[in-house]
């Protein structure tokens, strides 16, 4: 089965200090993969998904980017994060008709 | 677009207690249908699952129907126990392209002793 590693675990920035996130996968070739963020007191939302190296689907406007620079490697980064990017952010990933395998999450608190 | 609407919480039961946490969907074509669970200090995993219309998924005592005809796919369980605390996320996915996952918001579940 496919295992998801996701880091760091948690993560405190200042507002205006750039982000980059790394989540890698274990187990499979080719998969999807997605980036969630869930906000405090909210659901799952899809931030980016990608369906192959280099291809990024961005599903809100939003102060974050995604890159896939290789098949198991998905990035999520911004140049200058803001409050409203706190929140705590979730790597998945899906092959074929398969379950999504999400990653341990990483929580980030912009302050 | 496709979106997926949960009851919202959170919700607070005794243990033995019945559980229903309602779940609604808007889709175009024939959507499969999750619910996830999210156990305190754990990440999301597969609770049980639906793929056409009058499937029944179950797993550990939940059970959920797809109904195709009321867009519904309600979490069910007919005794919880306290170790049944978590939030739950109902979600659909159109299996096409992407095949993206789109969640509801979530659901946060208190069994008390």
């Amino acid at each position: 089965s496919q295992t998801i590693h996701q880091w760091p675990a948690t993560l405190v920035q200042p507002v205006g200090s750039p982000l980059s996130l790394e989540c890698t996968v274990e187990g499979t070739s080719n998969p999807n993969l997605y980036w969630y963020r869930q906000a405090a007191g909210r659901g799952l939302q899809l931030l980016f998904y990608s369906v192959g190296i280099g291809q990024i689907s961005s599903e809100v406007p939003q102060n974050l980017s995604a890159s896939r620079p290789q098949d198991r490697q998905f990035i999520l980064s911004s140049k200058k994060l803001l409050l409203s990017d706190s929140g705590f952010y979730l790597c998945a990933s899906r092959f074929l008709n398969e379950k999504l395998f999400f990653g341990s999450g990483t929580q980030l608190s912009v302050l | 677009g496709n979106s997926v609407t949960q009851m919202e919480g959170p919700v607070t039961l005794s243990e033995e207690a019945f559980l229903t946490i309602n779940c609604t969907y808007t889709a175009t074509g024939y959507p499969s249908l999750f619910w996830y669970v999210q156990y305190p200090g754990e990440g999301l995993q597969l609770l049980l699952k639906a793929t056409k219309a009058d499937d029944k998924g179950s797993n550990k005592g939940f059970e959920a129907t797809y109904r195709k005809e009321t867009t519904s796919f309600h979490l069910e369980k007919g005794s919880v126990q306290v170790s049944d605390s978590a939030v739950y996320f109902c979600a659909l996915s159109d299996l096409q392209g992407a095949q993206k996952l789109v969640f509801g918001q979530g659901t946060r579940l208190t069994i008390n002793p």
